[in-house]
């Protein structure tokens, strides 16, 4: 069975700092890998989505992520942030071709942005 | 585009008594999806539907837990009877075949 790990529960960081936020999952096959954010309130959204070609994905609001397939990796990144990138924000990983389109997600990063 | 639309958003209910969650997917998406999200966690799914067929719902717990989506659009979850343990957020999601998923706002289960 697939398993997607985010590796920070808790991120607390100041405005005009470069956030990472890690992710790694675990399957073998081939598979289409998400960011999903939720703002405090608000409902899950997709910040991007790579499928396939340039393992640099850019998404909305500056954020981009960098498929690794020898490291299973999905890193996003965004190189400034703002007060309002205070959000949690979900790794999800969909295994593609078996068992339909079962998005598994990581347990979520909690990312503070200090004004 | 209106989005995934989710009724009610929040729910409060005494252990025991029964609960339905309803979802209205995005126009002419086919697949629906009901997940659970506990606090602190991601979501989890419990039943997938493609049209009106239910295709996956191997972590929907069958004793309490039931779905239906009769005309392949809108959809009922329903509980019962609610236990303490299932206080959680309900969401839905929806896409056009095996695409992105897009998530409703979800309702928020209080069992007391």
């Amino acid at each position: 069975a697939q398993s997607v790990s985010q590796h920070n529960h808790h991120v607390i960081l100041s405005e005009a700092a470069s956030l990472e936020l890690g992710c790694n999952y675990s399957y073998g096959g081939t598979v289409n890998l998400f960011w999903y954010v939720q703002y405090p309130g608000q409902h899950l959204q997709l910040l991007l989505k790579y499928f396939s070609g340039d393992p640099l994905v850019k998404g909305i609001k500056g954020f981009e992520a960098e498929f690794i397939k020898s490291k299973f990796s999905f890193n996003l990144r965004k190189p400034s942030v703002q007060w309002s990138d205070t959000a949690e924000y979900f790794c999800a990983v969909n295994s593609r071709g078996a068992a339909g389109n079962k998005l598994t997600f990581g347990g979520g990063t909690r990312v503070l942005v200090k004004p | 585009e209106a989005g995934v639309v989710q009724s009610p958003r929040y729910k409060i209910i005494e252990k025991k008594q029964p609960v339905a969650f309803w979802c209205n997917p995005i126009s002419g998406h086919n697949t629906l999806y009901w997940y659970l999200q506990n606090l602190g966690q991601g979501p989890e799914l419990l039943i997938r539907y493609e049209n009106e067929e239910a295709v996956d719902d191997s972590q929907l717990p069958k004793d309490r837990f039931s779905a239906e989506r009769l005309k392949g659009v809108d959809s009922t979850l329903k509980i019962q009877p609610a236990e303490l343990g299932d206080s959680a957020v309900y969401l839905c999601a929806s896409s056009l075949l095996e695409g992105t998923q897009y998530f409703g706002p979800g309702t928020r289960l209080t069992v007391l």
